[in-house]
């Protein structure tokens, strides 16, 4: 069966540091993999998804991931965090989420 | 603006209560699914629709019920046989069955008393 882990609950940044969001997954084949995220109360909203191809995909916000076939990760980067960047974020194989990091962001 | 719209967004209900929840969609997609969002727990899938009049049970679908009319339509009934009906249910769609981008709706939070 297809899982989903996402090993931090909850991370801490300053303003300006850098981030990393990790994302393990269990799947049979090759996954369509998602980074969403979420504002207090709100629906979610697609930063981006990687279905084949490059394994380094871009997405909204200046936020990028990469795919690890041999780790069956999907961990998400962002060199410089700003403050409007706290929310939720969850990653996805397919419709299969995972249980969320929220990040908090120190000004 | 195409999109998808879930009704009420607040919802307070006495124990006991059959509640549904509307999620209506105009981007002409395929697929169709519920999630319960419950803090700490991330998105947990109730139900899932990939056709009109066919659906299929998620990980925690007891004491839900769905229907799938209508390939706009997918409204969820909380009965009163959910034990812990007190939660945030978001709608999503994705365009067609094999899977792809998932677009939400804004959620509905329903409070049972």
């Amino acid at each position: 069966a297809q899982s989903v882990t996402q090993p931090d609950i909850h991370i801490t940044v300053s303003e300006g540091a850098s981030l990393e969001l990790r994302c393990n997954y269990s799947y049979g084949a090759t996954p369509y993999l998602f980074w969403y995220v979420q504002s207090p109360g709100q629906g979610l909203q697609l930063l981006l998804k990687y279905f084949s191809g490059d394994t380094l995909v871009q997405g909204i916000k200046g936020f990028e991931a990469e795919f690890k076939r041999s780790q069956s990760s999907f961990n998400l980067r962002k060199p410089s965090v700003h403050w409007s960047d706290a929310a939720e974020y969850f990653c996805a194989v397919e419709y299969i989420f995972g249980t969320g990091t929220r990040l908090k962001v120190l000004a | 603006d195409g999109g998808i719209t879930q009704s009420p967004k607040y919802l307070f209900r006495k124990e006991g209560q059959n509640v549904t929840l509307s999620c209506e969609q105009n981007l002409n997609h395929d697929a169709m699914y519920w999630y319960r969002q419950d803090p700490g727990q991330g998105l947990r899938l109730i139900y899932y629709s990939q056709i009109v009049n066919d659906f299929q049970k998620g990980d925690i679908a007891e004491g839900y019920s769905v229907s799938r009319e209508k390939k706009e339509s997918f409204p969820l009934t909380v009965t009163s046989a959910q034990k812990n009906p007190t939660a945030f249910y978001l709608c999503a769609s994705t365009r067609d069955r094999a899977g792809g981008e998932l677009f939400f709706g804004e959620g509905s939070r329903l409070t049972v008393l």
